[in-house]
């Protein structure tokens, strides 16, 4: 069974803060692992999809990379807009076509 | 290009009656899939549907059931609501073969 395990749950952060979010999975077969920035209440927002180990994606002020067992979202200087539930989601070759997600960290940033 | 859309935004309903929730997939995307999203969690993967047929399902019992049209759009059923259904239903498109879903912003169900 796909599992996916994120961590930290909550993260507080000043304005300016660098830091990281980190997504451990366990898969059969990787097809593809996402992230996704959810804010309360809506739908999950697409930010990238990662292919294989070594393989490293940007976005603004967001970096993601990938290891075989691994995926670290990398936030630097984070603005308070960019407070929301980051979501890592894999997609494996196994089972249902359904995306497996964890369950988000909440991130807060504090002007 | 339109994205994925639901209807409706919001919902109460009682337990023991059913629900139909509706989704438009983003122009050019041909897959549609379901997930329900409890409070403070992750979603969970209800079923796919691929050329008007369901195409995987999670482990979600009968009572939730789905249609796909030929536009492509679609609808999730739920019969003999329960109490823990109360959740929020994300519609996702994509383009088969293809991996990256596309979510629409929810229909949040609330069974009293």
């Amino acid at each position: 069974e796909d599992q996916v395990t994120q961590s930290p749950e909550a993260l507080r952060l000043q304005e300016g803060e660098s830091s990281s979010l980190n997504c451990s999975y366990t898969v059969s077969g990787l097809r593809g692992l996402f992230w996704y920035r959810q804010d309360p209440g809506k739908g999950p927002e697409f930010l990238f999809t990662l292919y294989s180990a070594g393989e490293e994606k940007e976005k603004e002020r967001l970096k993601a990379t990938l290891t075989k067992k691994e995926s670290f979202l990398h936030i630097t200087a984070p603005k308070p807009e960019d407070s929301a539930t980051y979501l890592c989601v894999v997609h494996s070759g196994g089972g249902a076509d359904g995306l497996t997600f964890g369950k988000g960290t909440h991130l807060i940033i504090q002007p | 290009e339109t994205g994925v859309t639901q209807s409706p935004t919001h919902l109460i309903k009682t337990r023991g009656q059913q629900v139909t929730l509706r989704c438009s997939s983003q122009s050019g995307h041909n897959t549609v899939s379901w997930y329900q999203q409890a409070l403070g969690q992750g979603p969970q993967f209800i079923f796919q549907y691929y050329r008007e047929e369901e195409n995987g399902r999670g482990n979600f019992p009968p009572r939730f059931s789905g249609l796909q049209f030929p536009n492509y759009s679609s609808e999730l059923n739920v019969n003999a609501l329960e109490l823990d259904d109360s959740a929020l239903y994300l519609c996702a498109s994509s383009y088969r073969g293809e991996e990256t879903q596309y979510f629409g912003p929810g229909t949040r169900l609330l069974v009293l």
